[in-house]
């Protein structure tokens, strides 16, 4: 099985800095990666695919870069509707566990 | 638009069976991957399996035993088993097309495990 390995687990920061998430994956996956947000009681919402690829009507403050094991999900200036919990999912596999990235 | 609708019993004996069922509308269901996710109470993601347009699975290691998912193409429908189930299969489960993504994503149903 492939894991997948998030961090920071929880991020505290403000609003319009810029933050980074990072996801590991236990052996190479291409860039077969995906990165979803989640906000309390609803499904989560797909931001980035193929590990780069911004998904349609996801804004551009939103990025992803990273292959084979390592992926970066960054965030270029934090706005309040921003603050949810931030998840990879390795296409068609594993989830990591997640970032809440909460308001400092 | 897709919208994707979960639909089965909310509540689920211990060592009974999960059934779901997930119904397409605004799109075939052909050309396309779906997958099932869950979501216990307060925890994460997990990924539980997916079924291709032409009826392929696979399915996550740790539930593999225990879950079948299939495709009803006449209906636009895919569902879930998940046998045996315990209160640890207490979750939201949501289903989802999976594109290059999971990038349709149903509002998700609690099925609680209990007697």
């Amino acid at each position: 099985d492939i894991q997948m390995t998030q961090s920071p687990s929880t991020l505290s920061a403000s609003v319009g800095d810029r933050v980074t998430i990072t996801c590991r994956a236990s052996q190479s996956i291409s860039t077969w990666l995906a990165w979803y947000q989640q906000k309390p009681g609803k499904a989560p919402k797909l931001l980035i695919y193929d590990a780069s690829s911004l998904e349609s009507g996801v804004p551009s403050r939103f990025s992803g870069s990273g292959s084979g094991t390592e992926f970066t999900l960054t965030i270029s200036s934090l706005q309040p509707d921003d603050f949810a919990t931030y998840y990879c999912q390795q296409s068609r596999g594993t989830f990591g566990q997640g970032t809440k990235l909460e308001i400092k | 638009q897709v919208q994707l609708q979960e639909s089965g019993p909310g509540l689920v004996k211990p060592s009974g069976t999960l059934s779901l069922t997930c119904t397409v509308s605004g799109g075939s269901i052909s050309n396309y991957y779906w997958g099932w996710i869950r979501q216990p109470p307060g925890k994460g993601l997990e990924w539980i399996g997916f079924i291709s347009y032409s009826g392929s699975t696979n399915y996550n290691p740790s539930l593999k035993s225990r879950v079948t998912i299939s495709v009803t193409k006449s209906k636009n429908q895919f569902s879930l088993k998940l046998s045996s189930v315990t209160a640890a299969d207490t979750a939201v489960y949501y289903c989802a097309r999976d594109g290059a993504a999971l990038d349709y994503w149903g509002q998700g149903t609690l099925v609680t495990v209990s007697s």
